[in-house]
């Protein structure tokens, strides 16, 4: 499985725009970029997922790169609820009958400030 | 559906007692996932479920702990004679044959005394 590199921790001001970056060297071809953003005392929630280039949603925006080695989740104009720890995961999605088991990292603490 | 269910909450156990966690995944999804989390990282895989046949288990998985899921539906993990150790918050998801994206239920903390 693909090892992960993101910030421990980061702040921002209400309103601003906040890009997480994730270093992802050993990423394989067939490996897809999911990222999840965690409150405290409760389970990760799934955000965005993407191969290549950018996909967009309505809460956020992924950038990747034509090398794939790193990727940047973008959240415009940050509310103080999104405050939460954000994980930066690669591995390839389901196929067959195996499973898809997540690998997390420490994560990415987003602390937003008023 | 209102998505993954895991009861309780929260549970408070004396050292050596025995525990049991449920989840309830969402309806049509087959795939159902245990994860451990502890203080200040990220969860860790226990084990896997497809359907009713317990597929995975990780070597977090000791021989204290055992987990069900009969008739494909819910879910249980139970630890036997807990330890400090087990303190955590065990987490619960599913998910469907596309695998896009797990659904976490809010997890059971389990604080051990």
């Amino acid at each position: 499985l693909a090892k992960t590199t993101q910030p421990i921790s980061m702040d921002s001001y209400e309103g601003q725009e906040v890009n997480i970056t994730c270093s992802h060297n050993n990423i394989a071809t067939n490996d897809y970029i999911t990222w999840y953003q965690q409150f405290p005392s409760q389970g990760p929630r799934f955000i965005i997922q993407g191969y290549k280039t950018k996909v967009t949603n309505e809460v956020a925006s992924l950038f990747i790169p034509a090398d794939r080695k790193s990727s940047t989740l973008s959240l415009p104009r940050v509310s103080l609820s999104d405050t939460a720890v954000y994980y930066c995961l690669v591995g390839s999605s389901y196929s067959g009958a195996g499973s898809y088991q997540l690998t997390f990292g420490k994560g990415t603490k987003l602390s937003v400030i008023p | 559906d209102t998505g993954v269910s895991q009861d309780p909450r929260h549970k408070i156990t004396k050292r050596g007692q025995n525990v049991t966690f449920r989840c309830d995944p969402i309806s049509e999804h087959n795939r159902l996932y245990w994860y451990r989390q502890t203080l200040g990282q990220g969860p860790e895989f226990l084990t896997y479920f497809q359907n009713e046949a317990q597929l995975e288990k990780s070597r977090l998985l000791s021989d204290r702990f055992s987990a069900e899921r009969p008739k494909g539906s819910f879910s249980t993990l139970e630890i036997q004679r807990t330890e400090q150790g087990d303190s955590a918050m065990y987490l619960c998801a599913s998910t469907g044959m596309e695998n896009y994206g797990y659904t976490f239920g809010s997890g059971t903390r389990l604080t051990v005394v």
